[in-house]
């Protein structure tokens, strides 16, 4: 069965340092994809990133980056210099099967960011 | 811009009443999603639908139903409402086809006393 689990409740840090929320993931598919959606106090979840299983590649995207590393079934999300703006929860999900337009959410990552 | 919306953000009701819940989506998706989120349970998929009348349930579909009648507009029904049902809400809608992200609505936080 599909399973993502995220280990961190909750981080807090000091604007401008760096911080990675970790997701790790199960699955027996060959075929898969993750994501990360973002949750800011407004509540609206907000798409961050799909990668799929065969794209090993770290994404960038501003100060966003993306550690996805199928050795150790972890797909990890790195914020450089944070910034308030920045502080949510996070959350990391995976497809739930080949044939499956339904993903399942791992229980988020709440981080404070720390004027 | 897309858009999924929600008919309330917050909401109280008590024990026992017949609560609607609704959820528009602008983008011609097919499929569309009621979650409940919890603190320290993450997001749980209450139903899904993957067309107009169609209906799957997902997680914890008990004490829930869903109505589909137009594309747009997906319904959570709770019949008899019960405390242990207080949460916040959570509508989502995407693209048919595996691997389309989510697009998700505001929320609407219930409070059942």
């Amino acid at each position: 069965a599909q399973k993502v689990t995220q280990a961190q409740t909750e981080i807090s840090v000091v604007e401008k340092e760096d911080v990675t929320l970790d997701c790790v993931y199960e699955t027996r598919d060959t075929t898969y994809y993750l994501f990360w959606y973002k949750q800011p106090p407004s509540g609206e979840l907000v798409f961050l990133i799909r990668r799929n299983s065969f794209d090993e590649q770290n994404e960038i995207s501003g100060r966003y980056s993306w550690n996805f590393q199928k050795s150790t079934s972890s797909f990890n999300f790195t914020i450089t210099a944070s910034q308030v703006v920045d502080s949510a929860v996070y959350f990391c999900a995976l497809n739930r099967g080949a044939q499956d337009d339904k993903i399942i959410f791992g229980k988020g990552t709440r981080l404070h960011i720390l004027p | 811009d897309v858009k999924v919306t929600q008919s309330s953000r917050y909401l109280v009701k008590r024990t026992g009443e017949k609560v609607f819940l609704e959820c528009v989506q602008d983008m011609d998706h097919e499929n569309m999603f009621w979650y409940r989120q919890d603190p320290g349970l993450g997001l749980r998929l209450i139903y899904f639908s993957y067309d107009v009348k169609m209906k799957e349930k997902g997680d914890i579909p008990e004490g829930y139903s869903v109505s589909r009648e137009k594309k747009e507009r997906f319904s959570l029904i709770l019949e008899s409402a019960s405390t242990n049902q207080t949460s916040m809400y959570l509508c989502a809608s995407s693209v048919s086809g595996r691997y389309n992200e989510q697009f998700f609505g505001p929320g609407t936080r219930l409070t059942v006393l």
